[in-house]
């Protein structure tokens, strides 16, 4: 069975840090990996996704990589503002199977 | 990309009834798939569901508890019985398009 991790759970930063947030899983064997962004009491909204063939996908101050070898996924996330406040989840799905496995999340808050 | 549009967002409920949450997606979707959240914890996957077809449950999710319709390939729910307080969680659904997924807002779902 896929185990995702991320880690920190929580992290706080003043506005205008640069900042990384990371995720690995067990197995390599992924179809895909997606990170997404959760609001308190809402639900995902899609961020980034990354196919097995890709390292790394960029939209505007995000940037995600792949290391499928190592089972590691990192979201990195330029010059943060108070409104990116909020849970992110990586998930995964293997290339076999529908399902999509969950990391716990990382609660990130910037601070003013 | 896919609007997944949820409702109720939120409910509080007696305990011993039962309460069904609706998606509707904007184009069509093969497989949905249906969440849940507890307080603090990552997603859950309760079961995949596909037209014309039962749904398909995970482990420690049963039918009669979570019975799920699926009449077309843009709408589906998810019905709640017999509710206990064990049951308060954030219930999603989700879809995928071109192999990226998309969620609902959730429903906030409190059992008294």
């Amino acid at each position: 069975k896929q185990e995702v991790t991320q880690i920190p759970a929580a992290l706080s930063v003043p506005e205008g840090e640069n900042l990384v947030l990371n995720c690995s899983f067990t197995d390599s064997a992924i179809y895909n990996l997606q990170w997404f962004r959760q609001d308190p009491g809402k639900g995902l909204t899609s961020l980034l996704l990354i196919q097995s063939s890709q390292r790394e996908q960029t939209s505007g101050r995000l940037n995600a990589s792949l290391d499928k070898s190592s089972g590691r996924s990192t979201l990195y996330i330029a010059a943060s503002q108070p409104g990116d406040s909020a849970t992110y989840l990586c998930a995964v799905r293997l290339l076999t199977g529908n399902q999509f496995y969950f990391g716990t999340g990382t609660s990130l808050t910037v601070i003013p | 990309s896919a609007v997944i549009s949820q409702k109720p967002s939120r409910d509080i409920c007696q305990r011993g009834t039962s309460l069904t949450i609706q998606c509707q997606v904007d184009s069509q979707v093969t497989m949905m798939f249906w969440y849940r959240q507890q307080p603090g914890q990552s997603l859950t996957l309760i079961a995949t569901a596909n037209q014309g077809s039962e749904a398909t449950y995970e482990s420690g999710f049963v039918i009669d508890k979570f019975p799920i319709s699926r009449p077309n390939l843009t709408f589906s729910t998810l019905t709640v019985s017999n509710m206990s307080p064990e049951d308060s969680s954030i219930y999603l659904c989700s879809g995928r398009v071109n192999t990226e997924a998309f969620f609902g807002q959730g429903t906030r779902l409190t059992v008294v």
